[in-house]
């Protein structure tokens, strides 16, 4: 099955700051990498996703870049906002199994 | 409004004392999932459903039972809760299987104590 590995598990930025996320995946065989917040005591909410068919994609100050061959995906906030702060999970997904990482406590200070 | 709901929300209970926990949406989505979610391990997927009466492992079943007899409903069981399924439970639904490249929407999730 599909192992999903997420680095950091925190992160500390300043506001302004640029926040990467790095996530590994060890089926080739996966074609769909969504990432999702879930901020304190609140549920998962997708925020952006991407295709094995698509290398990047963006959303205003999110972006998320996927390299295949390497097979690891990775999640990219500009600007960052203390309303960032939150825990960021990725996924990937390879028919119906869907694997998420650990998660990456994200913090920005004001 | 499109939505999960899962009841109950927070629930304490003892070793062995059998429970479900319900999970139902009104997105007319075809798939439906159990996660439980522990520090450090984020989300693990437990059952998973496509549709109507088919249900499926995910990568942490053992203890745990589902049925789909309606495609708005999903419960999860527990038969005989031990005090290694205290977590924190969402359910999520999306149209399509989560092959099918679709948004997975999640419950409020239900924080379960086993003592």
């Amino acid at each position: 099955g599909e192992n999903v590995e997420q680095h950091p598990s925190t992160l500390s930025v300043q506001e302004g700051d640029s926040a990467v996320i790095k996530c590994t995946y060890s089926d080739s065989a996966s074609n769909y990498f969504p990432w999702y917040k879930q901020e304190l005591g609140k549920r998962p909410q997708l925020i952006i996703d991407i295709r094995s068919n698509v290398g990047e994609k963006k959303d205003q100050r999110i972006a998320v870049t996927l390299n295949k061959t390497a097979k690891h995906f990775s999640l990219h906030i500009t600007e960052t906002q203390p309303e960032d702060s939150a825990v960021y999970f990725c996924a990937a997904i390879y028919n119906n199994d869907m694997r998420f990482g650990a998660g990456t406590r994200l913090t920005v200070k004001p | 409004e499109a939505q999960v709901t899962q009841n109950p929300r927070y629930l304490i209970t003892v070793t062995g004392k059998k429970l479900t926990v319900t999970c139902s949406q009104n997105m007319n989505h075809e798939y439906m999932s159990w996660y439980r979610q522990d520090p450090g391990l984020g989300l693990r997927q437990i059952y998973y459903s496509m549709n109507v009466e088919v249900t499926d492992k995910g990568d942490v079943p053992e203890g745990y039972k589902v049925s789909r007899k309606e495609k708005r409903n999903f419960p999860l069981i527990l038969e005989s809760p031990s005090p290694n399924q205290t977590s924190l439970y969402f359910c999520a639904s999306s149209l399509y299987p989560a092959g099918g490249i679709n948004e997975q929407f999640f419950g409020p999730g239900t924080r379960l104590t086993v003592l």
